[in-house]
Order: C-alpha cells, then sequence, then structure tokens
C-alpha cells in the first residue's frame, strides 16, 4: 500500500523568506501526485497536481512542486513567501492502476509565515 | 455551483448519541469520501464509496456507518457517540482515475462530551 511522509509537521519562515515543504512516497512504480493546501477553518483545496508530463508543476499563487522519481519525492517550493500563505499543506498519492482507491494523505505540514 | 456541501458545521453530542453527518454534492460526480482530521493525524479515512450503491470501509471505520442515498448524496452515522469521535470531519468527492482530484467541503466540528 501506498504511503507519504511530510518530514516537517511545522515549518516557520519569515515573510518574504523561501520556503520548502518536504514530501516522500513510499512506491516506485507509476504515481499520481497532489498537494493541498486548508486555510484556517476551512476544508481542503487543491494547490496543485502532477499526473505525467513535465515533472516541474506550478500553482497559480506562485507554488511550485517538482516530482523527482528517483528520490520518490515531490516538494513543494515557493521562493518568496507571503502572510496569506499561511495554512496546513497536504501532500497525497494515487496508484493510477489500483482501481478506485482513495487518495492517500501524509499528516500535514503547518507553515506559519512570520512578518 | 455549490460543489460539496455538508451539514451541520458545528455539533455538540453527550456520549451514547446517535447522530448523523449529511453530505451533498452537485457536481456529477462518481465517488464520495469521509474523513476524519485530528491534531497531527492528518486526514484518515473513514469510508468511502466508489459509485453509487457500493461502499467501503477506510483506515477508521470502527463506530461509523455510511449510506450511499443516491449518486448526490453520502451521510455518515454515529450510532452511539464516544469522546474518541471528537473531531473534524470533512467529506470529498471526485471522479476517480481522470484526474483523481477531490473536492472537499467546508467540514463539520464534532465534539462528544
Amino acid at each position: 500500500a501506498q504511503s507519504v511522509t511530510q518530514l516537517d509537521s511545522q515549518v516557520p519562515v519569515f515573510e518574504e523568506a523561501p520556503v520548502e515543504l518536504r514530501c516522500n512516497y513510499s512506491s516506485s512504480v507509476s504515481v499520481y501526485l497532489f498537494w493541498y493546501v486548508q486555510y484556517p477553518n476551512q476544508g481542503l483545496q487543491l494547490l496543485l497536481k502532477y499526473l505525467s508530463g513535465s515533472t516541474l508543476v506550478e500553482s497559480i499563487n506562485g507554488f511550485e512542486a517538482e516530482f523527482n522519481k528517483s528520490q520518490t519525492s515531490f516538494h513543494l517550493r515557493k521562493p518568496s513567501v507571503h502572510i496569506s500563505d499561511t495554512a496546513e499543506y497536504f501532500c497525497a498519492v494515487s496508484d493510477p492502476f489500483s482501481g478506485n482507491t482513495p487518495l492517500v494523505f501524509g499528516k500535514g505540514t503547518r507553515l506559519s509565515v512570520i512578518a | 455551483n455549490a460543489g460539496v456541501t455538508q451539514t451541520p458545521k458545528f455539533q455538540v453530542l453527550k456520549t451514547g448519541q446517535s447522530m448523523t453527518l449529511q453530505c451533498a454534492q452537485d457536481m456529477n460526480h462518481n465517488s464520495m469520501y469521509w474523513y476524519r482530521q485530528d491534531p497531527g493525524m492528518g486526514l484518515r479515512l473513514i469510508y468511502y464509496s466508489a459509485s453509487e450503491g457500493t461502499t467501503d470501509k477506510g483506515e477508521v471505520p470502527n463506530g461509523y456507518n455510511v449510506s450511499r442515498l443516491n449518486k448526490r448524496e453520502f451521510s455518515l452515522r454515529l450510532e452511539s457517540a464516544a469522546p474518541s469521535q471528537t473531531s473534524v470531519y470533512f467529506c470529498a468527492s471526485s471522479v476517480p482515475r481522470v484526474t483523481d482530484t477531490q473536492y472537499f467541503g467546508p467540514g463539520t466540528r464534532l465534539t462528544v462530551l
């Protein structure tokens, strides 16, 4: 079964500094990979996803993630964070060939942006 | 287009009471899911329904039952609530295998005293 490890439970960072949120998954076979964001007191929203093609995927608000098959990683990065990026971020994985099995989520990384 | 809606938003129960959490989606999605979210535990899947008429257990199904009433609605029932079921519950839906993107409702915050 797939599993996802988010290596940092909390990441504090100053405003306008770069940030990297780390995600590793267990399987080396084909995968779909996702990052979701949860703002305070809200549900999860899709931030970006990798299905196939270019290994670098971007979101509309400046985040990017790179699929690295050899390291089974899908780290999320932003070159300059804003206060509004304060949220919890979840990495998730699915197996395209396993039928209707649900996404597997990591335990989340809480990003706190400090003014 | 409301997406995924959940009712109620908040609920307080006493130990042993029962209740049903309601979820509906208007995106014509085949699959629906119930998760609970607890501090430091991330999201844990309780039950899911791959299509109308089917349900399957997830990681933490004990103490819960589900009903896929039709394609739009998927309810979660606590028959005899326990303090360990204090949590935030999220419903989600998706079109599996197309993109696997899940769309989440706003959540129900449940406290069991």
